[in-house]
């Protein structure tokens, strides 16, 4: 069965400095990748996602994430975090021909002046 | 397009009750998948829905049944509500031919309340 760990509970940066969010996921073959964003009281919104091909994946409000086979990992980045960024952040793994999408269990951002 | 909808937003039961949760899906979309998330936790895989029948089924118990609708809409009952099945409930929905390959796009939640 497939898995994600988020091993950062809580992640504190200054507005303006650069961000990277942990993510590393556990299946025998080529998963698909997600992250989404929650902000208090919201549902999730799909950042990016990595199906295949270019392992460098572009998402929305200035998002990107790299796929690294050898790691199991799709770290999460971001070059200048803006306040409104504050949020909590999940990485998600889904398999091939099967519904189910397995979460981690979450990194909180918090964005300080 | 009003995205997915859920009612209601807020819910408190009692234990031993029953409580039946409601989603309307995005235009277009034909497949609901329902998420129990605990305070502080990720989204759980509670199952999907696809063409009115349960297609795939996570780690819950039968306590947790579902229901599709012709016009794609769900519902999610749980019976004998106990303490531990307080959470948010979210309901995604998608296009259902290519598996957990396609975007789920997520409802705001019914917050569960169970005392």
């Amino acid at each position: 069965a497939q898995s994600v760990t988020q091993p950062d509970i809580h992640i504190t940066v200054s507005e303006g400095a650069s961000l990277e969010l942990r993510c590393n996921y556990s299946y025998g073959a080529t998963p698909y990748l997600f992250w989404y964003v929650q902000s208090p009281g919201q549902g999730l919104q799909l950042l990016l996602k990595y199906f295949s091909g270019d392992t460098l994946v572009q998402g929305i409000k200035g998002f990107e994430a790299e796929f690294k086979r050898s790691q199991s990992s799709f770290n999460l980045r971001k070059p200048s975090v803006h306040w409104s960024d504050a949020a909590e952040y999940f990485c998600a793994v889904g398999v091939r021909g099967y519904q189910k999408v397995t979460f981690g269990t979450g990194t909180k951002l918090q964005v300080i002046p | 397009d009003a995205g997915v909808t859920q009612s209601p937003t807020h819910l408190i039961k009692t234990r031993g009750q029953q409580v039946t949760l409601r989603c309307s899906p995005k235009s277009g979309h034909d497949t609901v998948s329902w998420y129990q998330q605990a305070l502080g936790q990720g989204p759980q895989f509670i199952f999907q829905y696809y063409e009115e029948e349960e297609r795939q089924r996570g780690n819950f118990p039968d306590r947790f049944s579902g229901h599709q609708f012709p016009n794609y809409s769900s519902e999610l009952n749980v019976n004998a509500l106990l303490l531990g099945d307080s959470a948010l409930y979210l309901c995604a929905s998608s296009l259902g031919s290519r598996g957990s390959g396609d975007e789920q796009f997520f409802g705001p939640g019914t917050r569960l309340t169970v005392l």
